[in-house]
């Protein structure tokens, strides 16, 4: 059964710091990885997805890598703003998609 | 804009009701979507796989009777919590991907509260 782990589980840093996420998952067999964002009592946004057969994707001032054989990946956020403050989860799997429980992101003004 | 529309966004009943949850795939045809629950700061759980014209897949310890799933078109899917208790109270979403090998796209969720 895959599990996904999310490191750290909350996360403040002021704002302009660059900052990275960890997700880390223990069955290498995927299809895609996606990131989401998810503000309080809000649904998901997608924000990266990585096909297995790629190594990263960036949008803006994301950009999230994966590693198949380790079973991770990273979510890099360069100069953080107070608006990138939410929830932000990674979800590993083919059709059925199965979540990390989220780091916390909050940034300070 | 939004690809998968759910509603309602949220909702109030009275223990022992059943409320029902539309998710919809509004430019695409979604074969297959996924129902999740998310309980307060925690992360979502795969409920169930909802698949157009034929029985949904259910999680383990996810009871069958008490979440009715009908995927009844190829742009529909709905979610019936059957004589709904507190317990049953927390923030329920759906998803769907336009094939193959794209982004999941979820709806906005629905709040249940059960009182």
């Amino acid at each position: 059964k895959q599990e996904v782990t999310q490191i750290p589980a909350a996360l403040s840093v002021p704002e302009g710091e660059n900052l990275v996420l960890n997700c880390s998952f223990t069955d290498s067999a995927i299809y895609n990885l996606q990131w989401f964002r998810q503000d309080p009592g809000k649904g998901l946004t997608s924000l990266l997805l990585i096909q297995s057969s790629q190594r990263e994707q960036t949008s803006g001032r994301l950009n999230a890598s994966l590693d198949k054989s380790s079973g991770r990946s990273t979510l890099y956020i360069a100069a953080s703003q107070p608006g990138d403050s939410a929830t932000y989860l990674c979800a590993v799997g083919g059709n059925d998609m199965r979540f990390g429980a989220g780091t916390r992101l909050t940034v300070k003004p | 804009g939004a690809v998968v529309s759910q509603h309602p966004s949220w909702v109030i009943c009275k223990s022992g009701t059943s409320v029902k949850i539309e998710c919809r795939s509004l430019d695409f045809q979604a074969t297959t979507m996924f129902w999740y629950r998310q309980f307060p700061k925690q992360s979502l759980m795969l409920m169930a796989t909802s698949n157009e014209g034929s029985k949904a897949t259910y999680e383990q310890g996810v009871e069958k009777d008490k979440f009715l799933i009908n995927h009844a078109s190829l742009t529909l899917s709905t979610l019936t919590v059957t004589s709904a208790h507190p317990e049953d109270s927390s923030f329920y979403i759906c998803s769907a991907k336009r094939p193959p090998n794209s982004p999941l796209h979820f709806g906005n969720g629905t709040r249940l509260t059960v009182t």
